[in-house]
């Protein structure tokens, strides 16, 4: 029982590139999201998706996608990154109580 | 907007001492409340959840929530140098996966030796 995983756990692009975060968890929990964490800001949740089908923007979804692929995957796509998006990425699920991933650091130069 | 405060401190405290982290909230229709740590470089814990009024206990762990005045706390008691890391308050409307957290900034606990 491996909770939340993410690949990869660190990435290094530049500036207009692309690139795919992936997140699974084998936990059965409907519930997904996909946070970014930054000094001083504190967590704060890109999108999420409450169940297997359907996807909602969070507090700051600009410059990202997702896609629910199934009820364990959800990923998160930067179509062309900028160094504002500098920054560790936390994948969660959630029933009652929301677990994390382990992380991706991602660095955009 | 919902909003959950807490002081960034850092608290400190000696070895074997009661560590007080404080947190509040400002939406009154809360309903779940949770405490994550978070050691430097490393992804958020779950430690306590508390729903109802009162007191809850894990170890050495105790959560105290005051719902009338929108408050949670986290004590530590015992406190050890490994309990040093950032504390993050979570709170959330209800248990449906359509509700969000809202995550506090955290306390940075540090506990010396």
């Amino acid at each position: 029982n491996a909770g939340v995983t993410q690949t990869p756990k660190f990435q290094v692009l530049k500036t207009g590139q692309s690139m795919t975060l992936q997140c699974a968890q084998d936990m059965n929990h409907n519930s997904m999201y996909w946070y970014r964490q930054d000094p001083g800001m504190g967590l704060r949740l890109i999108y999420y998706s409450a169940s297997e089908g359907t996807t909602d923007k969070g507090e700051v979804p600009n410059g990202y996608n997702v896609s629910r692929l199934n009820k364990r995957e959800f990923s998160l796509r930067l179509e062309s990154a900028a160094p504002s998006q500098t920054s560790v990425y936390f994948c969660a699920s959630r029933a009652q109580l929301q677990y994390f991933g382990p992380g991706t650091r991602l660095t955009v130069l | 907007q919902k909003e959950v405060e807490q002081n960034s401190g850092p608290l400190s405290v000696p070895e074997g001492a009661i560590a007080s982290l404080n947190c509040t909230y400002s939406d009154r229709g809360s309903q779940s409340f949770f405490w994550y740590r978070q050691y430097s470089g490393k992804s958020p814990e779950l430690i306590m959840f508390i729903y109802s009024n009162g007191d809850k206990e894990d170890g050495r762990f105790t959560a105290q929530l005051n719902k009338a005045s929108q408050y949670v706390s986290l004590l530590i008691r015992d406190s050890q140098p490994s309990d040093s890391a950032t504390y993050l308050c979570a709170v959330g409307f209800g248990n449906s996966g359509y509700s969000t957290l809202t995550f506090g900034k955290g306390t940075m606990l540090l506990v010396s030796p």
